[in-house]
């Protein structure tokens, strides 16, 4: 089944530790993104793909890193300077950019 | 400033009731309005809006848009306990020539039996 991956669901972080969240599909899409969810607020993007080995920041990309040297991966690095880490990420791809987005399962990431 | 806003930010009805989410924005170079439900963890997509009053359907779940009035409503009828969820709604739109979207807070809706 195709489909969008993320893991691991759920993740620790230790202070100044960096920490990666690992975001694959299988659907053949060209865009990806990364957002992250607080309570009580809509979902905010944090970097989006378009294409391979591309890739730009979103509206609160301070602290995260991406890289995408696959189509089917997108990963997305929280780093020590992100100092509040605390949330739930959600990793997404589509066709075209910004059309009908599917959702991976998220990641809830806390700090120890 | 670009914005969406949903109202309301919660809301508790019991089954065989009829709701109405509501989905106001303000944003330049509108594109279309898209409707998640989000169950758990994973949203999963509901409608696309692009024209104004065609309504989209979908079993017990209908959507439309006012482009004049700049809002969207997703009515959800004879409500079951499996619509519990937060429903998002996000507004695609075009800023400095690069597409943008932007979610709004989202709804959370509980079913009672």
């Amino acid at each position: 089944d195709g489909g969008i991956t993320q893991s691991p669901k759920y993740l620790f972080r230790k202070e100044g530790q960096n920490v990666t969240l690992s975001c694959e599909q299988n659907l053949n899409h060209d865009a990806m993104y990364w957002y992250r969810q607080d309570p009580g607020q809509g979902l905010r993007l944090i970097y989006y793909s378009q294409i391979v080995n591309d890739f730009q920041k979103g509206d609160i990309a301070e602290g995260y890193s991406v890289s995408r040297e696959k189509k089917e991966s997108f990963p997305l690095t929280v780093t020590s300077a992100q100092k509040n880490p605390t949330a739930f990420y959600l990793c997404a791809s589509s066709y075209l950019t910004n059309e009908k987005l599917f959702f991976g399962s998220g990641t809830q990431l806390s700090v120890l | 400033e670009d914005k969406v806003v949903q109202s309301p930010l919660s809301l508790v009805v019991h089954e065989g009731d009829t709701v109405t989410l509501n989905c106001s924005y303000e944003v330049t170079n509108f594109r279309s309005l898209l409707w998640y439900k989000q169950e758990k963890k994973a949203p999963t997509f509901l409608f696309m809006l692009t024209s104004s009053g065609i309504e989209k359907k979908s079993g017990r779940l209908s959507s439309i848009l006012d482009k004049k009035e700049l809002f969207s409503i997703l009515n959800i009828t004879a409500t079951q306990t499996g619509d519990s969820a937060v429903y998002l709604c996000a507004v695609e739109f075009v800023s400095s020539n690069t597409g943008k979207l932007i979610f709004g807070q989202g709804t959370t809706l509980q079913v009672k039996p």
